[in-house]
């Protein structure tokens, strides 16, 4: 079994600062997808990485997959109260292999 | 463009009750088809899953089961329900054969079990 290990399991910051979140495993994963999920929703997909050191944008969010496709992180830049939610990493194909999640709070 | 539809959206059951849970997608064909259970605030725990109509694979021996009668239909039921049954139940479908692993989840389903 492929297991991703998220850290930290919460984070609390205020808005304007910046934030990373990491997802971890030993194993190998042919491609790894971000989640965020709100409270009562279901995890909306963010971004999928399928390429070794490739590095993904999306407005103030930044993707990195690990050279060794074994880690990911995402980087939230001057964090906004709408950023509050469950980061949720998952890797695999077909079945994933969902991270336990980090929990981000952005207070004004 | 691809939605899916789950309900009821909360849901109150004694337990020894018996559960049933539907999810339907549109916009797509022949999709892949999860149930997932979700502690509060927690990563999720696939539960089934279906690669096609009447084939169910199950992830965790429990008090639930699930069918697909229809390509885009998934249920999750239950005989009689234990107190540990309760939680916040996700499904998700998938196009078959990307390679690229995306899930696409509904609103889901919180039980609670009394």
């Amino acid at each position: 079994t492929q297991l991703l290990e998220q850290s930290p399991q919460f984070l609390s910051i205020q808005e304007g600062e910046n934030l990373t979140v990491y997802c971890n495993s030993s194993s190998v994963f042919s491609s790894l997808q971000w989640y965020r999920q709100e409270p009562g929703e279901g995890p909306v997909l963010l971004v999928t990485v399928v390429t070794g050191g490739e590095v993904k944008k999306l407005k103030r969010l930044t993707f990195q997959f690990g050279d060794a496709r074994k880690d990911s992180s995402l980087h939230i830049t001057a964090a906004q109260t709408g950023d509050t939610g469950l980061y949720l990493c998952a890797g695999g194909w077909g079945k994933l292999q969902f991270g336990a999640g980090t929990q981000v709070v952005v207070t004004p | 463009s691809q939605t899916i539809h789950q309900w009821p959206a909360t849901l109150v059951q004694p337990v020894g009750s018996p559960l049933s849970l539907e999810c339907t997608v549109e916009g797509t064909s022949n999709p892949n088809l999860y149930w997932y259970r979700q502690a509060a605030g927690r990563g999720l725990q696939l539960l089934f899953y279906s690669v096609g109509i009447g084939q169910i694979s199950s992830e965790v021996p429990q008090n639930l089961s699930a069918s697909r009668p229809q390509d885009r239909q998934f249920i999750l039921s239950s005989k009689k329900l234990l107190l540990s049954d309760s939680g916040f139940y996700l499904c998700a479908w998938s196009v078959v054969g990307t390679g690229r692993g995306e899930q696409y989840f509904g609103p889901g389903t919180r039980l609670t079990v009394t």
